[in-house]
């Protein structure tokens, strides 16, 4: 268990849909990453926040949005969804410093039908 | 912009034998190099992680990886394998700026056989 927690476990969803994902890092951790993992296009870096802050972006479509609260949870929003986004959803969290290892959650796992 | 290549998409391997899982990345900036274990529906595990100093580092489960600088590689060995290495591993590298993120490779997949 890496202490990272990641709600739901599974969402299945339709085409045009919006959904919302949700991560909580682990204590004391002030940053939030989220990484998408699919068949075609592997794992794949998407954003990052920063003690709420965006702090850098991947291939994260328009379709796709996150943000990170005051209390540090973190959330992706996927919307106008199609069927290739259908993946595994991670987020991992790390303490700030330049060495520290990212802990990854168990995922979301996203079907688009 | 950084890169990494797997060259073995599938490894397969007898019990108590040796393995080798090679890495390449490219980059042109300094880089560190990070090993991570997918279990099947499971998260990511860091196994390694090398960031400066001794270019061979020891990681969980009996693992090992070398930094070659000249080469651009970061191959990870194991040198007695059991049934429950059997997961998929990935080669990752993040640069050293204020952001974090991880490049992955496209991972190997390690099936150990009885």
């Amino acid at each position: 268990d890496s202490g990272v927690t990641q709600t739901p476990k599974h969402l299945i969803t339709a085409t045009g849909q919006r959904v919302t994902l949700r991560c909580s890092p682990r204590s004391g951790d002030l940053s939030v990453y989220w990484y998408q993992q699919s068949l075609d296009q592997g794992l794949q870096f998407l954003i990052q926040y920063y003690n709420g802050e965006e702090r850098a972006k991947g291939n994260i479509l328009e379709r796709f949005s996150a943000q990170q609260f005051p209390d540090l949870h973190s959330e992706l929003n996927l919307s106008s969804l199609e069927l290739g986004d259908s993946a595994l959803y991670f987020c991992a969290s790390s303490v700030v410093s330049s060495t520290d290892t990212q802990y990854f959650g168990p995922g979301t796992r996203l079907t688009v039908l | 912009a950084q890169s990494v290549t797997q060259l073995d998409s599938q490894v397969p391997v007898f019990e108590e034998a040796p393995v080798e899982l090679r890495c390449n990345y490219s980059s042109s900036v300094s880089v560190y190099l990070f090993w991570y274990v997918q279990y099947p529906n499971q998260g990511l595990q860091l196994l390694l992680k090398y960031l400066s100093g001794s270019t061979l580092v020891k990681g969980i489960n009996g693992f090992e990886a070398e930094f070659n600088k000249s080469q651009t590689s970061f191959h990870l060995r194991k040198p007695s394998v059991h049934i429950s290495d059997t997961a998929e591993y990935f080669c990752a590298v993040s640069g050293k700026g204020s952001a974090r993120q991880l490049t992955f490779g496209s991972g190997t997949q390690l099936t150990v056989l009885p």
